[in-house]
């Protein structure tokens, strides 16, 4: 069965520090890993997708990357607008739904000015 | 990016009755999901929505209690059927634009009461 553990389960920063979430997965076969930004009350945003381990992207002040194990959403320099839940979210290549997305419990952000 | 839009986005019902979910997409599309994000818990997909056939369900979600239509390539409807308070929940709709990106709709956020 496919798995992912987001840690820590919340992070509080002061604005500027800059800090990293972890997502573990376990995964028979990776197809592809999924970032979402998540605000109270609204759906996931889709951030990046990651398909193979050295693999790194970047938007703005996030920047994720993956190894076989572990994908790492690093925040250089968080503004309190950066504050959210991020949700980390594998597919898998075989078994079930091809697109079957599972999904982490999220990491809870908060960016203090 | 796509424009998902969910109706209704709240609702609070009686414990036995049904509440059908409407989803817009603003663009043609293949692949629509519907997920379920209960308190505490990570997002878990329900079904995929099928245009011109029957949804596919996930391990431990039934048509009986969730079933789906999808009448064209831009809406789909997910009806929660006699409900209990187990059910209260976000509902929230998704499509696969390309491989590589997933959107995910507002979220329809259910108080079975």
């Amino acid at each position: 069965e496919d798995q992912v553990t987001q840690s820590p389960e919340a992070l509080r920063l002061q604005e500027g520090e800059s800090s990293s979430l972890n997502c573990s997965y376990t995964v028979s076969g990776l197809r592809g890993l999924f970032w979402y930004r998540q605000d109270p009350g609204k759906g996931p945003e889709f951030l990046f997708t990651l398909y193979s381990a050295g693999e790194e992207k970047e938007k703005e002040r996030l920047k994720a990357t993956l190894t076989k194990k572990e994908s790492f959403l690093h925040i250089t320099a968080p503004k309190p607008e950066d504050s959210a839940t991020y949700l980390c979210a594998v597919q898998a290549s075989s078994g079930g739904s091809n697109y079957k997305l599972t999904f982490g419990k999220g990491t809870l952000l908060t960016v203090n000015p | 990016s796509a424009v998902i839009s969910q109706k209704p986005s709240r609702d609070i019902c009686q414990r036995g009755t049904s509440l059908t979910i409407q989803c817009q997409v603003d663009s043609q599309v293949t692949m629509m999901f519907w997920y379920r994000q209960q308190p505490g818990q990570s997002l878990t997909l329900i079904a995929t929505a099928n245009q011109g056939s029957e949804a596919t369900y996930e391990s431990g979600f039934v048509i009986d209690k969730f079933p789906i239509s999808r009448p064209n390539l831009t809406f789909s409807t997910l009806t929660v059927s006699n409900m209990s308070p187990e059910d209260s929940s976000i509902y929230l709709c998704s499509e696969r634009l390309t491989q590589e990106t997933q959107y995910f709709g507002p979220g329809t956020r259910l108080l079975v009461l």
